[in-house]
């Protein structure tokens, strides 16, 4: 499965949009992104996922680029509950998760 | 529905004993994985199980073993506990179809402790 990479870490203002940014450049076209979140000591937390469309559920919203190299997840109005390790995974359809480090995002009052 | 449990939460045991962990999938899936969390090596898949036959194994000894029975519950046992075993053991389960995708939910996971 392609690596990802994502910042260490990112601050967000409560309110405002979260963008968490993923670096794929290896991905391979039968590869998808998927967006986990975990916060502390729970489980991870299933969010969004997609192939090469732009996708948005009640959660948040993911935007692959055309090349496929890079996505973002957008939380549109972040809450201090958002506060969590975000996790970006490329895997094949029947592959295993491989989680990296993530994004460790802090949203602040 | 119901989302995946996990029993024990806690455990503690002692070095050279064995463990088992159970896991309780969402009604109606089929598939059934297993993960182990530590602040070293962050979370690192062990093996799936799909219509009880292991699909997936990831790179851990043969001492950490599964299976998974008729009604998809999964069990994980460790044998001859090593104070690196301590971590956070992670379950989750999808619906495992054969083609196309299908997202990980995960439980609570269980936090084995060895002294």
């Amino acid at each position: 499965d392609a690596k990802t990479t994502q910042p260490t870490s990112m601050d967000c203002a409560e309110g405002r949009a979260a963008n968490l940014p993923c670096n794929h450049s290896t991905i391979s076209g039968n590869e998808y992104v998927y967006w986990y979140r975990q916060i502390h000591s729970q489980g991870p937390q299933y969010i969004i996922h997609g192939l090469k469309n732009n996708e948005t559920n009640e959660m948040a919203s993911l935007i692959i680029t055309e090349d496929r190299k890079s996505s973002t997840l957008i939380l549109p109005h972040a809450t201090l509950r958002d506060t969590a390790v975000y996790y970006c995974i490329v895997r094949r359809s029947q592959g295993n998760l491989i989680f990296g480090k993530g994004t460790k995002l802090s949203v602040k009052p | 529905k119901a989302g995946v449990t996990q029993t024990p939460r806690y455990l503690i045991k002692t070095r050279g004993q064995q463990v088992t962990l159970s896991c309780s999938p969402i009604s109606g899936h089929r598939s059934v994985s297993w993960y182990q969390q530590t602040p070293g090596q962050g979370l690192q898949f062990l093996f799936e199980y799909f219509s009880e036959t292991q699909r997936n194994k990831g790179n851990f000894p043969g001492r950490f073993s599964g299976r998974q029975f008729s009604n998809s519950r999964s069990e994980m046992n460790v044998s001859t506990l090593e104070l690196g075993d301590s971590a956070l053991y992670l379950c989750a389960s999808s619906s495992g179809g054969t083609s196309g995708t299908y997202e990980q939910y995960f439980g609570p996971g269980t936090r084995l402790t060895v002294t």
